[in-house]
């Protein structure tokens, strides 16, 4: 079967660093994604990875080994407004997204 | 119109009713898609549509029913709501042509069967 894992919930301090680990196996591989969800909001697109390695945009990088199933997202110089919901998504072979249930980081002061 | 509309935001239905979820996008995207997300669990696919007069079957399908008669529109139907389909509803969609095409979502529908 086809199955996404993270972790269900993170904790971190606001300036710190934190990275989001998300493992997969899936029926083929069209890429990977992340999301970021506020609760009670939809969900928003961060990143997407297709080639092994390091993906960064801004203060969120996301990185790919396919070899391995993994993927995750690092979240640099943690603010407030980054308290959500971090979504992991794969691309299958019949180019649907496969979801994990997604880990709820929590951002202290 | 925006991106994407759902509606209605919320909706307390009793189980037998039928209800049709609305969605609406303005980017001409080709490809459109319902989730249901439950606590625990991620994302699921109900159904999707690849271009206008065609539909597809998702992960959870049954007792759901979708139609697409053109680009903008894609609505749901539950025939007879039962309470296993409480949950949050969200539509999105895409240009659908690559495979790094990313999904924007709706705001969502709350909806609780009793």
């Amino acid at each position: 079967g086809q199955n996404i894992d993270q972790p269900t919930e993170m904790t971190a301090t606001e300036g710190a660093i934190v990275q989001i680990n998300c493992t997969y196996q899936t029926s083929g591989f069209n890429g990977l994604f992340w999301y970021q969800q506020h609760a009670g909001e939809a969900p928003t697109f961060l990143s997407y990875n297709v080639l092994d390695g390091l993906e960064e945009k801004g203060r969120f990088s996301s990185f790919l080994s396919r070899s391995k199933g993994y993927s995750y997202l690092l979240l640099k110089e943690l603010q407030m407004k980054d308290s959500a919901s971090y979504l992991c998504a794969v691309m299958d072979s019949n180019y649907q997204l496969i979801w994990g249930a997604g880990t709820k980081l929590i951002i202290k002061p | 119109i925006a991106g994407i509309t759902q509606a209605p935001t919320s909706q307390i239905l009793a189980a037998g009713r039928r209800m049709t979820l609305r969605c609406t996008q303005d980017m001409r995207h080709n490809a459109m898609y319902w989730y249901r997300q439950d606590l625990g669990l991620g994302l699921r696919l109900i159904h999707y549509s690849n271009t206008a007069g065609t539909t597809g079957k998702g992960e959870v399908p049954d007792g759901y029913s979708v139609s697409r008669a053109n680009t903008d529109d894609f609505p749901l139907t539950l025939a007879s709501a039962v309470p296993s389909q409480t949950s949050v509803y969200f539509c999105a969609s895409s240009d659908g042509g690559d495979a790094n095409s990313e999904q924007f979502f709706g705001p969502g529908t709350r909806l609780t069967v009793l």
